[in-house]
């Protein structure tokens, strides 16, 4: 899998938009961008993936660059229940070569 | 989403001891599973791939014969903590991939084990 490049932290007040920056400047053709999120003492919850285009949910969106080598997450208004650990993940879905690497994440403070 | 279910929690056990962790995807079969350990304040490590019907896949430094997996059905995975020991004291957490849309991974709620 390829490596990916997070700010250890960041901090964003209540109700602005947070903009989560990731670098996976090797990315292969075949990989994805996921993002996930673990809140404390729990298992990580799946946000949102990406190949090539912008994608968006009903939690976040995701913007990846035209040369795919970085990618940001959008949480477009924070909650205070949005502060977690968020990890920018690269993988490919093929079968035998699917399993998730984490990194250190980015731990994304929200302020009142 | 997809639902991934652990049980138990938490448990506490004595040193010595074994105790087993299930991982069951509710909503939908899962061919492939995985087995994270977490310390605090650390990032998840990967421990082993857990395949259905077939031996699992253990990463690099993972004693395969203390960290026994199973992953009888499609369903349901389960790893074993033989001779249970204080240092295994951990934050144990499963995952399953739901084929279709990117082969989606999603996490169980997790596992504390405090060996005693």
């Amino acid at each position: 899998d390829a490596k990916t490049t997070q700010p250890p932290s960041m901090d964003c007040a209540e109700g602005r938009a947070a903009n989560l920056p990731c670098n996976h400047s090797t990315i292969s053709g075949n990989e994805y961008v996921y993002w996930y999120r673990q809140i404390h003492s729990q298992g990580p919850q799946y946000i949102i993936h990406g190949l090539k285009n912008n994608e968006t949910n009903e939690m976040a969106s995701l913007i990846i660059t035209e040369d795919r080598k970085s990618s940001t997450l959008i949480l477009p208004h924070a909650t205070l229940r949005d502060t977690a650990v968020y990890y920018c993940i690269v993988r490919s879905p093929v079968q035998g070569a699917q399993k998730l690497v984490f990194g250190q994440g980015t731990r994304l403070t929200i302020n009142p | 989403g997809a639902v991934v279910s652990q049980h138990p929690s938490w448990v506490i056990c004595k040193s010595g001891t074994s105790v087993k962790i299930e991982c069951r995807s509710l909503d939908f079969q899962a061919t492939t599973m995985f087995w994270y350990r977490q310390f605090p304040k650390q990032s998840l490590m990967l421990m082993a791939t857990s395949n259905e019907g077939s031996k699992a896949t253990y990463e690099q430094g993972v004693e395969k014969d203390k960290f026994l997996i199973n992953h009888a059905s499609l369903t349901l995975s389960t790893l074993t903590v033989t001779s249970a020991h204080p240092e295994d004291s951990s934050f144990y957490i499963c995952s399953a991939v739901k084929t279709g849309s990117g082969n989606t991974i999603y996490f169980g709620e997790g596992s504390w084990l405090t060996v005693v």
